[in-house]
């Protein structure tokens, strides 16, 4: 039981170029949420999912996309990636989202755009 | 719209002292409150949740407490151990939509050997 994996761990992007970050569970979890951390700031939700082939946008969606394609994996897409994207990205997983269950975080992928 | 704050940002002590580590939140109307300990470089591993239900929840050396009507939640680490060094964050389940969780900002804590 992995729990919750990132792909990749580390990235170096230029300004323009375009990436794609997986996030894998294996706990048949029904929420998956995708999450980018800066320093001071906390936690902000990009797009969360509630099931298969269902997303929706959170605190800060733009210049992002996501899918849910199955249910244990959640994508997520930077077109453009611009400078303003570097940060530390985090998958997290629930069984019902919000309450009781609580959220199972992966490893973090970082992300700097040049 | 819900905001989760944590003060302070840093904070030092010597090893073997019990401290508190403060939450405070703006809509009380939560379904219940929790709070993770992340370790550099690592991701966030829940240490407890609160039901807004319950008053306080313990694991160990970790107890947290829940005051809904002031906006408030503090964990007490007891007899405080260096492998307690990390950031702690609280966060909340967003109001208007229990798939959302608000973070605060964390408190990095150090305990000196």
């Amino acid at each position: 039981n992995a729990g919750v994996t990132q792909t990749p761990k580390f990235r170096v992007l230029k300004t323009g170029q375009s990436m794609t970050l997986l996030c894998a569970q294996d706990m048949n979890h029904e929420y998956m949420y995708w999450y980018r951390q800066d320093p001071g700031m906390g936690l902000r939700l990009i797009h969360y999912s509630v099931g298969e082939g269902t997303t929706a946008k959170g605190e800060v969606p733009d210049g992002y996309n996501v899918s849910r394609l199955k249910k244990q994996n959640f994508l997520l897409g930077l077109e453009s990636a611009a400078p303003s994207q570097t940060s530390v990205y985090f998958c997290a997983s629930t069984n019902r989202g919000g309450t009781p269950d609580t959220q199972y975080f992966g490893p973090g992928t970082r992300l700097t755009v040049l | 719209k819900q905001e989760v704050t944590q003060i302070p940002a840093a904070l030092s002590v010597p090893e073997g002292e019990n401290l508190v580590l403060n939450c405070s939140f703006t809509d009380s109307a939560i379904y219940n409150l929790q709070w993770f300990r992340q370790d550099p470089g690592k991701g966030l591993t829940s240490l407890l949740l609160i039901q807004s239900s319950q008053r306080e929840q313990t694991s160990g050396r970790l107890n947290a407490s829940l005051d809904k009507s002031s906006g408030r939640s503090t964990l007490y680490i007891a007899a405080s151990q260096p492998g307690d060094s990390a950031t702690y964050l609280c966060a909340v389940p967003g109001y208007s939509s229990a798939s959302k969780i608000i973070f605060g900002s964390g408190t990095r804590l150090s305990i000196r050997p």
